[in-house]
């Protein structure tokens, strides 16, 4: 599975617009980009998946660009409860075929 | 269906106890993950079933781990001998054959002590 690089750890405030990075440059012709988010003392949760250009739900927003080698999740004007961390994962996983694989994810922490 | 559901929530146990968790997927589900996650990290895949086969285990899955799923419904997973190593959340996770995203349980979170 590719591997995927985002940042460590993002800051923001309440109400403004969260755009997370992720790197991956390996990314296969069949793969998939997903985003999770956890709480803390919980399981990740699904929050969207993408293959090419936008992707939007009730949630977020996610941008590919052409080439797929990064991917941003948009997450517009944010809340306290916002706060967590933001895993990226790269794979086929149409159909739910394969494991996750996951990184160490980004920990966003939103201030009044 | 509200879920997945795991049990225990929490389970402190002395070094070398036996411990086993229970993950009840949404019923509709084929497929059944366990992950492990520890302090700071991401989850760690550890194994999975389609139905009641076991299709997967990872070399995190040592000799004194093993998880079962009769019947394709709900799962165990029992860990032998504990160590303090095996301190961690253990997740379950599930999803159907066309599903796109995967549904967690809150997990387990074992301390061995």
């Amino acid at each position: 599975l590719a591997k995927t690089t985002q940042p460590i750890s993002m800051d923001s405030y309440e109400g403004q617009e969260v755009n997370i990075t992720c790197s991956h440059n390996n990314i296969a012709t069949n793969d998939y980009i997903t985003w999770y988010q956890q709480f803390p003392s919980q399981g990740p949760r699904f929050i969207i998946q993408g293959y090419k250009t936008k992707v939007t739900n009730e949630v977020a927003s996610l941008f590919i660009p052409a080439d797929r080698k990064s991917s941003t999740l948009s997450l517009p004007r944010v809340s306290l409860s916002d706060t967590a961390v933001y895993y990226c994962l790269v794979g086929p996983f149409s159909g739910g075929y394969n494991k996750l694989i996951f990184g160490a994810g980004t920990r966003l922490a939103v201030h009044p | 269906d509200t879920g997945v559901s795991q049990n225990p929530r929490h389970k402190i146990t002395k070094r070398g106890q036996n411990v086993t968790f229970r993950c009840d997927p949404i019923s509709e589900h084929n497929r059944l993950y366990w992950y492990r996650q520890t302090l700071g990290q991401g989850p760690e895949f550890l194994t999975y079933f389609q139905n009641e086969a076991q299709l997967e285990k990872s070399r995190l899955l040592s000799d004194r781990f093993s998880a079962e799923r009769p019947k394709g419904s709900f799962s165990t997973l029992e860990i032998q001998r504990t160590e303090q190593g095996d301190s961690a959340m253990y997740l379950c996770a599930s999803i159907e054959l066309q599903g796109v995203g995967y549904t967690f349980g809150s997990g387990t979170r074992l301390t061995v002590v």
